[in-house]
Parts: C-alpha cells; structure tokens; sequence
C-alpha cells in the first residue's frame, strides 16, 4: 500500500500559485519523499524530490515540515499546461527491496 | 540522451496472440521497471530489474513474462491474455533500484487492448 495520502483533486486559477498537500506520516529518517505528475495518456515525469530540506528547482519548490510526516508541493505560477494528476510518493520496503508505489494522487485543474 | 522508448505506441491483440512490448534507456541505468496503469487509476509496479536480474515480481500472472536481455533493453512478453489486461504498460528505469535517492524516467507507455 501507498504510504501517502493527497486530496483527490484541487483547482487553481491560471498565474496563481498551486500548493498541494501530502501526507506521509509514516515515512522513515532516510526515506526521501518524491513528487511526479502524470499528464493525461503521457508517461509520469519527475518533478522534485526531498528529505529534510526544503528544495526548489525550475519547476517547482518542496516545503517539508520539520518533523517530515508532511509536504507541500508549490508551482508558483500555475499555467494550463501545468493541469494533471500529481503524485507524492515514499518508496516501500518489500522482500526483494524498495518499491515505488503510486498512491491516488491528486488531480490538478488549473483554470483560465 | 534522458529519454525512455517503448515500442509499439499501440498494441491489438487477440486473446490467443503471442506479442512482446520493447523498451530501451541509453542513460546508463541499472534498474528497470514495468508498470501497469488501468484508466483513471495511478499506475502500479509489477516487476523490477536490477543490474539485469528480476529482483521484484509483483505477484503478476505468469501471462506476462518479462525479460531484461542487456543493461539497455527491457522487454514484456505476452501470451494467453484477458480483456481486462487491456492497459497502458509504462516502462522506467532509474541508475539503481537499491539507492537512497532513485529518481525515475518513464517512458510514454504501450497502450494495450487485449480483444
């Protein structure tokens, strides 16, 4: 099972800053937390990742609180290209090693 | 070259077909993956390749056999399907599935419809 829950799905306005929550309340000292999207019928592409530090790059920044048991993923300017199903993922550890496993995500609406 | 192909784009096959989906990475990475995604729903991991060795099996039906020929090829053999395997199969890899960090590149994934 996913170790991450998100809302189902959010909207934002077009120009204006998407912030989408993750819970991961469960995750270990050293697991790091990952963000993908998945725009309708493409391959899911990798946003930004993390571990204790906030981090930002040219698509987005990762707020992670202190006690990681939670994340926010920010676009700070949201455009309609931006719209698609977003996931926060910690990876699980099976018999034959980690595993990536996609939780709901949340599906991103940005408005005109 | 940060780019994963699959092959083909589209896949038709009859229940009793035999077919196989392709995927390549020329990325150097040592860890491959297949993933099966039904409409609407996130994609989920089926099998895991490791330094060309099956290191995660997902509990996934014998129908479907995967085989990691070299470091750069992934392929998913088919055979004796159901319409409900009818999905987009996404391949992936990562330069190691054991690392702390694992950053994955997908590939646009093979849409499949089993008649």
């Amino acid at each position: 099972d996913a170790k991450t829950t998100q809302p189902p799905s959010m909207d934002c306005a077009e120009g204006r800053a998407a912030n989408l929550p993750c819970n991961h309340s469960t995750i270990s000292g050293n697991e790091y937390v990952y963000w993908y999207r998945q725009i309708h019928s493409q391959g899911p592409q990798y946003i930004i990742h993390g571990l204790k530090n906030n981090e930002t790059n040219e698509m987005a920044s990762l707020i992670i609180t202190e006690d990681r048991k939670s994340s926010t993923l920010i676009l700070p300017h949201a455009t309609l290209r931006d719209t698609a199903v977003y996931y926060c993922i910690v990876r699980v550890l099976g018999s034959g090693g980690f595993k990536t496993i996609f939780g709901a995500g949340t599906r991103l609406f940005v408005k005109a | 070259d940060t780019e994963v192909t699959q092959t083909p784009k589209h896949l038709v096959m009859g229940m009793t077909n035999k077919k196989s989906l392709k995927c390549e990475q020329h990325m150097g990475h040592r860890a491959m993956y297949w993933y099966k995604q039904k409409a609407k729903k996130p994609p989920e991991l089926m099998f895991v390749y490791s330094y060309e060795k099956l290191s995660i099996n997902e509990s996934v039906p014998s129908r479907f056999s995967p085989e990691c020929p070299n470091s750069s090829l992934l392929n998913l053999h088919l055979h004796a399907l159901q319409p409900e395997d009818s999905a987009l199969y996404l391949c992936a890899s990562s330069q190691a599935a054991g690392s702390s960090f694992n950053e994955q590149f997908f590939g646009p994934g093979t849409r499949l419809t089993v008649l």
